[in-house]
């Protein structure tokens, strides 16, 4: 199985909404990573996780909030965000060395109104 | 800093000829990657390549890595309409934390008939 799984695929979301984002990886994979993609840009790293520790934020605002429950799964709690925020979400994995090849999951794509 | 740009940004081919597309970055790289990404959907990774001289391909790409020159190629041989996507290069820099992929900022391919 070499398959990332996020959900939702899309959500709408008010600016006063809680919401989670969801991630899942079944590939032994000790690394978990958040980027958020704008339109017609590249991905922009987020956050990642190694053997469910944070072990990078990106200078992220404190509106996201990440969770790793476990190794195979991994959250991206959405509070109060801003119509800015509104992107593509990328969750991918990779093995536990560093510059293992990520993969990539479908990415929830999150509008803010 | 790593800085990494490719170019073109935008190609528009015609079916069966022939085109390159490249990546330069700015610092030392430990490996380079190259993904495609279809509108709308998630990465997918293509290829990986770890030291000087490396040559991959698969099908209609061929990817080639010269570290001295830090410069990736990605050349498209006799082109398909089935390849038209956004194609990024990716690096991992030299000493980089976990993670740490710095993207191009990706090329438009289309392909037209």
């Amino acid at each position: 199985d070499t398959e990332v799984t996020q959900t939702p695929k899309h959500l709408v979301m008010g600016m006063t909404n809680k919401k989670s984002l969801k991630c899942e990886q079944h590939m032994g994979h000790r690394a978990m990573y958040w980027y958020k993609q704008k339109a017609k840009k590249p991905p922009e790293l987020m956050f990642v996780y190694s053997y469910e520790k944070l072990s990078i934020n990106e200078s992220v605002p404190s509106r996201f909030s990440p969770e790793c429950p476990n190794s195979s799964l991994l959250n991206l709690h959405l509070h109060a965000l801003q119509p800015e925020d509104s992107a593509l979400y990328l969750c991918a994995s990779s093995q536990d060395r560093v510059g293992d090849t990520q993969y990539f999951g479908p990415g929830t794509r999150l509008t803010v109104l | 800093e790593l800085k990494v740009e490719q170019n073109p940004l935008f190609l528009s081919m015609q079916e069966g000829k022939n085109y390159t597309i490249y990546c330069n970055y700015s610092t030392t790289s430990d490996r380079l990657y190259w993904y495609r990404q279809d509108p709308g959907k998630s990465l997918e990774s293509l290829f990986v390549l770890l030291s000087n001289g490396a040559v991959k391909q698969e099908g209609r790409l061929m990817a080639s890595l010269d570290t001295k020159a830090r410069l990736s190629t990605l050349h498209i041989t006799a082109a398909v309409h089935d390849l038209s996507a956004t194609y990024f290069c990716a690096v991992v820099p030299s000493g980089g934390s976990q993670g740490n992929l710095i993207f191009g900022k990706g090329t438009k391919l289309s392909v037209k008939p």
